[in-house]
């Protein structure tokens, strides 16, 4: 079965300084995994995807994310952390036929100025 | 915007009720999706359509059906509605089944049951 386990509920950073966002999955094969971020009031925007190719994903609005095998981790990370990037951010892990998505409890990101 | 889009934005019905909600999915995009967000149960996936038919099936009850039409929309039926039924529900579409297909959500309809 698949799951996804974001470790944090909510995070705080301050303008400018380097986001982390946790992402933790379970997968008896190997996984499709996504980052999609919620706006306040608005549907879910992707903002990247690893499909096996490169471990390193680079995603939209400087976003990135790695994944580690060996941890089972698919963390989101952001040098650099601007006011509009406060939102609320899930991780997802696609089902091995591709037809469902898992999600997990989401992370919400505030940033301070 | 994602090119999805779902009708109503707002809906505030009683219980008992029955309700049909809207999706139009992105031209070209085979696959509906739709998703269920409440506080206590998060994001869960409800029911998958591709080209017409049903092809996944996730935590949906037996009083909620969904179909997909020729021309592709999709309608999320949803009948004796309970207090829990409040939530807010996404339809999301992809190109395709892959595994690796990005699915595009719309910006959902806020069910309120009264």
């Amino acid at each position: 079965a698949q799951s996804v386990t974001q470790l944090d509920s909510h995070v705080s950073v301050s303008e400018g300084t380097p986001v982390l966002l946790r992402c933790n999955y379970s997968s008896s094969y190997s996984p499709s995994l996504f980052w999609y971020v919620q706006h306040p009031n608005k549907g879910l925007q992707l903002l990247l995807k690893y499909t096996s190719a490169a471990t390193l994903v680079k995603g939209i609005n400087g976003f990135e994310a790695e994944f580690k095998k060996s941890e089972t981790s698919f963390h989101l990370t952001k040098p650099s952390a601007h006011m509009s990037d406060a939102a609320e951010y899930f991780c997802v892990v696609s089902g091995n036929t591709g037809n469902q998505f898992y999600f997990g409890t989401g992370t919400s990101l505030t940033v301070i100025p | 915007d994602s090119g999805v889009t779902q009708t109503p934005k707002h809906l505030i019905t009683a219980t008992g009720q029955r309700v049909t909600l809207r999706c139009s999915p992105r031209s070209g995009d085979l696959s509906v999706y739709w998703y269920q967000q409440s506080l206590d149960q998060g994001l869960q996936f409800l029911i998958q359509y591709y080209n017409g038919e049903e092809r996944a099936k996730g935590n949906i009850l037996e009083r909620f059906s969904a179909q997909q039409f020729p021309d592709l929309h999709s309608e999320l039926n949803l009948s004796s509605l309970e207090l829990g039924d409040s939530a807010l529900y996404f339809c999301a579409s992809s190109v395709d089944l892959g595994v690796t297909d990005t699915q595009y959500f719309g910006p959902g309809t806020r069910l309120t049951v009264l």
